[in-house]
């Protein structure tokens, strides 16, 4: 799985739209983009998944850049229960095999008042 | 909507004692996973199970780990000889399928103190 890179932390005000990077150059055509997020050591929760084109969903938006190297995670009005590490996580799309998450440090979204 | 239970939330054991973690996954899931989560440290993947066998497993998942499904609803984790670096929050998942577009839902969590 290809590897990401994410920013350690990251501030957003309450009702914001907290935007997050996350860089995966290596990233190769048959594998998607994957956020979670874990809240203070509760199992990690999913949010959204893509592979080539932007998602959105309840909760967040996926913005995928066109060479795929690169993708954000947007919550378009941030709340205090937002505050969490967020996950971005590179699988690989393969019948048999690339089952494992491989999760990294991820980005601490502290969402203030 | 569903969810991944696990039961139970904490348990506190001596070193060398056996402990079985539980699991119900989602209904209608096929594949399950346990994942473990060391304090102050990454969330590791340990094992998948499919089809009533292991489909994948990572380097931490040893001869004194297993799993099993032995019934139609849960999903277990067995620790046979439970070590002091075994303490970890450990965490079950299940997804519809192995693949990319299978997203893994997983429980609350079961904290484990070896002493």
């Amino acid at each position: 799985d290809a590897k990401t890179t994410q920013p350690p932390s990251m501030d957003c005000a309450e009702g914001r739209a907290a935007n997050l990077p996350c860089n995966h150059s290596t990233i190769s055509g048959n594998e998607y983009v994957y956020w979670y997020r874990q809240i203070h050591s509760q199992g990690p929760q999913y949010i959204i998944h893509g592979l080539k084109n932007n998602e959105t969903n309840e909760m967040a938006s996926l913005i995928i850049t066109e060479d795929r190297k690169s993708s954000t995670l947007i919550l378009p009005h941030a709340t205090l229960r937002d505050t969490a590490v967020y996950y971005c996580i590179v699988r690989v799309f393969q019948e048999t095999s690339g089952s494992r998450l491989t999760f990294g440090e991820g980005t601490q979204l502290t969402v203030n008042p | 909507e569903p969810e991944v239970t696990q039961t139970p939330s904490h348990q506190v054991t001596q070193m060398g004692q056996e402990v079985i973690l539980r699991c119900v996954p989602i209904s209608n899931h096929l594949y399950f996973y346990w994942y473990r989560q060391i304090l102050g440290q990454k969330v590791e993947f340990l094992v998948s199970f499919y089809n009533n066998e292991i489909s994948e497993k990572s380097e931490i998942f040893d001869d004194q780990f297993s799993v099993e499904r032995p019934d139609g609803s849960n999903f277990t984790l067995k620790i046979r000889s439970t070590k002091l670096e075994d303490s970890a929050m450990y965490f079950c998942a299940s997804s519809v399928s192995l693949t990319g577009r299978g997203t893994q839902y997983f429980g609350p969590g079961t904290r484990l103190l070896v002493l």
